[in-house]
């Protein structure tokens, strides 16, 4: 698995943008790039993945640099309810879909 | 469409009791996972079963802890004897595997809380 770098922590507004990073320098050629969250006490929640096109579903959108060192997690209009971990973790494509979650992000969204 | 299903939802023992969890995946995934989370810190995979097989067992202290997967769909994680330091989320997860084709889209269960005093 290409090693994953985020934030600890970030804070949002109510309505604007959460934008989350996420440095995946070493990520080779056939790695994907996965994001899920994990708000308190549930288990993670898948949200949307992606090769080296961007990509949109209803509830995030991820851009991925050209050159693929890094990608970032659009929640276009954040809510309260969108106060949770989020984690960017990059399996091998034929790696058995084991997933290896580091720290994550710790998104507060604030009214 | 029913999700992952695990039981008990909370267990609190004493060091050196054993103590078994247990996990239903969503009906048709081939693929099931058990994950352990302590607290502040991101899930640690403990082992992955394909069908009834062990796909990767590389992060299960053995020594301790078993999981079996015997008909290929409901699966079951012992931990025997107990340690303080396995307080912990233990979270069951399933995903849908067709061939070499992986989706990595994991469906997670919500979670069995272990307390060990």
């Amino acid at each position: 698995d290409a090693k994953t770098t985020q934030p600890p922590s970030m804070d949002c507004a109510e309505g604007r943008a959460a934008n989350l990073p996420c440095n995946h320098s070493t990520i080779s050629g056939n790695e994907y790039v996965y994001w899920y969250r994990q708000i308190h006490s549930q288990g993670p929640q898948y949200i949307i993945h992606g090769l080296k096109n961007n990509e949109t579903n209803e509830m995030a959108s991820l851009i991925i640099t050209e050159d693929r060192k890094s990608s970032t997690l659009i929640l276009p209009h954040a809510t309260l309810r969108d106060t949770a971990v989020y984690y960017c973790i990059s399996p091998r494509r034929y790696a058995g879909n084991m997933l290896t979650f580091g720290g994550g992000t710790r998104l507060m969204v604030k009214p | 469409e029913a999700g992952v299903a695990q039981s008990p939802r909370y267990k609190i023992i004493e060091k050196r009791q054993s103590v078994a969890f247990w996990c239903n995946p969503i009906s048709g995934h081939a693929t099931l996972y058990w994950y352990q989370q302590i607290l502040g810190q991101g899930p640690k995979l403990l082992i992955q079963f394909q069908n009834n097989g062990v796909v990767d067992d590389s992060q299960l202290p053995k020594d301790r802890f078993s999981a079996e997967r015997l008909k290929g769909v409901d699966s079951t994680l012992k931990i025997q004897p107990a340690k303080l330091e396995d307080s912990a989320v233990y979270l069951c997860a399933s995903s849908y595997t067709s061939g070499r084709q992986n989706t990595g889209e994991l469906f997670f269960g919500e979670g069995s809380r272990l307390t060990v005093l």
